[in-house]
């Protein structure tokens, strides 16, 4: 498996402010997503990060709104930007495709965000 | 697309009973079946999976099933312990080529573990 770690771990936010997310691996991966989970919920897909080029959103979620980069195997940040109280959530990074593992998926251990 | 389907929403049971989570899919491409557990206040924690050439599989505690025909595949918690509360997620995708499609997450199971 692999240590993921995420910064932060929990944050309040006045609303139409942005915070950054980073989400970094101790070894290098195929693939990083980003992923939301509203309180009580399932986990949605909001991207999967691609090294070099730019994230594949699913729908319902922009770039303008989500912007997120990925300069390496092992590093990538998500933008959550002009925030509404509905953007509160957690905020989950996940990575797939160690060295010699097949295709299991893990995630890190969230950040728990706030927006007043 | 896919669409997984889990039961129950919440599960309780004694400490040292068994616990079952059973979830279905619709897509009958999908080959990946992987579970999570979900700790408050943590990320999702793999604890277990199993791919379509295999029916069964299990470690220590934990085990899941699986049932191509009738697409749905199961959770097997045994001798469960305090420990063992927490929600449960259960996935599917399809694997394919060295690469995998997205993962679809069922809604999730509370299990609580009463001593």
């Amino acid at each position: 498996s692999a240590v993921i770690s995420q910064k932060p771990s929990r944050d309040i936010c006045q609303r139409g402010t942005s915070l950054t997310i980073q989400c970094q691996v101790d070894s290098q991966v195929t693939m990083m997503f980003w992923y939301r989970q509203q309180p009580g919920q399932s986990l949605t897909l909001i991207a999967t990060a691609n090294q070099g080029s730019e994230a594949t959103y699913e729908s319902g979620f922009v770039i303008d709104k989500f912007p997120i980069s990925r300069p390496n195997l092992t590093f990538s940040t998500l933008t959550v930007s002009n925030m509404s109280p509905e953007d509160s959530s957690i905020y989950l990074c996940s990575v797939a495709g160690l060295a010699g593992e097949t295709y299991e998926q893990y995630f890190g251990p969230g950040t728990r965000l706030t927006v007043t | 697309g896919e669409n997984v389907e889990q039961h129950p929403s919440t599960l309780s049971v004694q400490e040292g009973d068994s616990a079952v989570i059973k979830c279905t899919y619709s897509d009958s491409a999908s080959n990946y079946f992987p579970w999570y557990k979900q700790e408050l206040g943590k990320g999702p924690q793999l604890i277990i999976d199993i791919r379509s050439n295999v029916g069964e599989k299990k470690d220590q505690r934990i085990a899941v099933t699986l049932n191509k025909t009738a697409k749905h595949f199961s959770l097997h918690i045994t001798e469960t312990q305090p420990e063992d509360s927490a929600v449960y997620f259960c996935a599917a995708s399809i694997e394919y080529g060295g690469s995998q499609g997205n993962l679809i997450f069922g809604k999730g199971t509370k299990l609580s573990v009463k001593p």
